[in-house]
């Protein structure tokens, strides 16, 4: 079945240490999207991939890093930089928007990290 | 900038009809989506509105004011699996979405 699938689901790590999100889908989309919730909020766009080897920062990209080598991956790091990284991080893809494509996100399951 | 305004919380009877209202600010706008997230899950699609004027899709219909920068979704028959977050996304001209904070809605017997 076509999807997204994100790992791990649960993830605890120490402050100082980064962390790799793994982003995989299927469905042969050309965007790719990561964001971020905290408790009773909405999401915050990190970074967003339009293209394969070409992302964009989103509203809140410090800390974080991306990379886009193949058009089904889009691994997000979190790095030590990033003062608060305890939180629920979601992928997406989509297709463009064009014509009949409205550009709806297709999410995964999320990510939650907690920082002991 | 961008801005979204929902309301934070509401409580509606099983079997009745409930209206979410939201209010948008963007730079940029291609349509509007709305979402159902349930607690610890990620969202999924309810609706797409690009022109104005009213859509329907079964229990759930949107609808879209782009001149009052204005947007509403029914919830008709409610059921209690209806409990859930509703973020309404605006969508920019970067071909983004951006979420709003979500109406919390619960639903009681």
């Amino acid at each position: 079945d076509g999807g997204i699938t994100q790992s791990p689901k649960y993830l605890f790590r120490k402050e100082g240490q980064n962390v790799t999100l793994s982003c995989e889908q299927n469905l042969n989309h050309d965007a790719m999207y990561w964001y971020r919730q905290d408790p009773g909020q909405g999401l915050r766009l990190i970074y967003y991939s339009q293209i394969v080897n070409d992302f964009q920062k989103g509203d809140i990209a410090e800390g974080y890093s991306v990379s886009r080598e193949k058009k089904e991956s889009f691994p997000l790091t979190v790095t030590s930089a990033q003062k608060n990284p305890t939180a629920f991080y979601l992928c997406a893809s989509s297709i463009n928007r064009s014509g009949k494509n409205t550009g709806e996100l297709f999410f995964g399951e999320g990510s939650r990290l907690t920082v002991l | 900038g961008q801005n979204i305004d929902q309301p934070t919380e509401m409580t509606a009877t099983e079997g009745a009809i409930v209206q979410i209202n939201c209010t948008y600010q963007t730079s940029g706008f291609n349509g509007l989506f709305w979402y159902q997230q349930h607690a610890g899950e990620a969202p999924t699609f309810l609706s797409y509105n690009v022109l104005d004027g009213l859509e329907e899709k079964g229990r759930f219909s949107s609808f879209l004011s782009r001149s009052k920068g204005y947007s509403y979704l029914l919830l008709k028959e409610l059921q209690m699996k209806d409990s859930a977050s509703y973020p309404c996304a605006p969508q920019t001209g970067a071909n983004n979405l951006f979420f709003g904070t979500g109406t919390r809605l619960t639903v009681i017997p």
